[in-house]
């Protein structure tokens, strides 16, 4: 079946710190894969996403790239703000368009 | 342009009860999806309309959930009559069909508590 896993959390970074959020998944065929992001009392945004393998995502200073290898789109940035605070969800999809979510993974960054 | 909004934002109500759940889609979005989070686990798909139809309903999760889109436009999803575990937060989301991978734009989601 189709399933993601993440990171589990929560994670706190001082501000200007490396981020990592690990992500993998499971899935038959070639998948697309997403990263969202919910912030504080808003709705789930499209933050990058790739759709074939070797593919890099990239938004806002995150980037994720589709490693077919390692059945692996860990998202990455070089230096959090406090205004990245929010959490983030890796997702997938096939032909139906539905997505598969992982379980998210809360980070707080701190001044 | 207006974004997906979802109604009520939060509700607490008795096991047994019954609760609706209203989804206005972005104007002129054909497709229409529901998903679901419970407390600490992943968010998961319910069902996915095409305009009035149910093209998928296989996230269902029992019986005592039904979705409606009459007319093609928002959306309700009722619940009847709610358990416990039904506790979490809905998230309704939109797209316009473009033939490859769409964009799917999620609104704020409705915070159910079944007490």
């Amino acid at each position: 079946g189709n399933s993601v896993t993440q990171m589990e959390g929560p994670v706190t970074l001082s501000e200007e710190a490396f981020l990592t959020i690990n992500c993998t998944y499971t899935a038959t065929g070639y998948p697309s894969l997403f990263w969202y992001v919910q912030y504080p009392g808003e709705g789930l945004q499209l933050l990058l996403k790739a759709t074939k393998a070797d593919d890099k995502g990239s938004n806002k200073g995150f980037e994720a790239t589709y490693r077919k290898e390692t059945t692996s789109f860990h998202l990455e940035k070089g230096s959090v703000q406090v205004s990245d605070s929010a959490v983030y969800f890796c997702a997938l999809s096939r032909r139906a368009n539905n997505l598969f979510f992982g379980t998210g993974t809360r980070l707080t960054v701190i001044p | 342009e207006a974004g997906v909004t979802q109604f009520p934002s939060h509700s607490v109500i008795e096991k047994g009860q019954t609760v609706t759940l209203r989804c206005d889609p972005i104007s002129g979005h054909d497709n229409l999806y529901w998903y679901r989070r419970v407390m600490g686990k992943e968010i998961k798909f319910l069902l996915h309309f095409v305009k009035e139809s149910k093209q998928d309903e296989s996230g269902m999760p029992n019986n005592r959930f039904l979705a409606e889109r009459t007319g093609g436009t928002y959306s309700t999803l009722k619940v009847q009559p709610a358990e416990l575990e039904d506790s979490g937060v809905y998230f309704c989301a939109s797209s316009q069909p473009t033939g490859k991978l769409e964009t799917q734009y999620f609104g704020p989601g409705t915070r159910l508590l079944v007490l």
